[in-house]
């Protein structure tokens, strides 16, 4: 089975700096979907960023940006000219290209909180 | 165009009664997917309907927990009895296709306690 780790458990930046949040997963497939979600508090979660493992091009999305290093299993996410409205739990997540029902495989989270 | 919806969003409940929960996904949006997030974890699949199939239940603890889409569209999850560790937020989200690269679009989610 799949797995997602995310090892920071909450990330600090000051507005306007950059923040660089890990993750790394584990699988024994080599097509498959890699995502970044946002969970503002009490608000619903939304889709940062998404990244094709066959692309070997790191996704980008305006000040956000994807290091995917597909051989190391690594997808780490960058966040430039922090905003506060950039402070939320943010998810990294997997998903299969192959497997049946290509169920969304998240890891525990990260807290950005970002100081003015 | 409106959102994943959800109801109720909280709900505070004694262990061993029963709850539902009820999700509207966005208009054309054939797969439903339940989720539960449980403080500090992050979300887990409970269930997946494409139109009103089940594509994947296999972590769903089919002896209290259940959950229906009759008609392709509304979802119902339910709980009973619930237990103490079945407090979390639970998280309905859609997609228009059920495929890897698909968005998966979430609602608020329905906080529930146990106690």
């Amino acid at each position: 089975a799949q797995t997602v780790t995310q090892s920071q458990p909450e990330m600090s930046v000051q507005e306007a700096e950059t923040v660089t949040l890990s993750c790394t997963y584990d699988t024994s497939e080599s097509d498959y979907y890699l995502f970044w979600y946002k969970q503002p508090p009490s608000r619903q979660m939304i889709l940062v960023i998404r990244q094709e493992a066959y692309k070997q091009q790191n996704a980008t999305e305006n000040r956000f940006s994807v290091n995917f290093q597909k051989a190391a299993k690594s997808f780490s996410l960058k966040i430039s000219d922090s905003q506060l409205g950039d402070a939320a739990m943010y998810f990294c997540a997997y998903r299969s290209a192959v497997e049946y029902g290509n169920k969304l495989v998240f890891g525990a989270g990260t807290i950005l909180r970002v100081k003015s | 165009e409106a959102g994943v919806a959800q109801s109720p969003r909280y709900k505070i409940i004694e262990k061993r009664q029963s709850v539902a929960f009820w999700c509207n996904p966005i208009s054309g949006h054939a797969t439903l997917y339940w989720y539960q997030q449980i403080l500090g974890q992050g979300p887990k699949l409970l269930i997946q309907f494409q139109n009103n199939g089940v594509v994947d239940d296999s972590q769903l603890p089919k002896d209290r927990f259940s959950a229906e889409r009759l008609k392709g569209v509304d979802s119902t999850l339910k709980i009973q009895p619930a237990k103490l560790e079945d407090s979390a937020v639970y998280l309905c989200a859609s997609s228009l296709i059920g495929g890897a690269g698909g968005e998966l679009f979430f609602g608020e989610g329905s906080r529930l306690t146990v106690l």
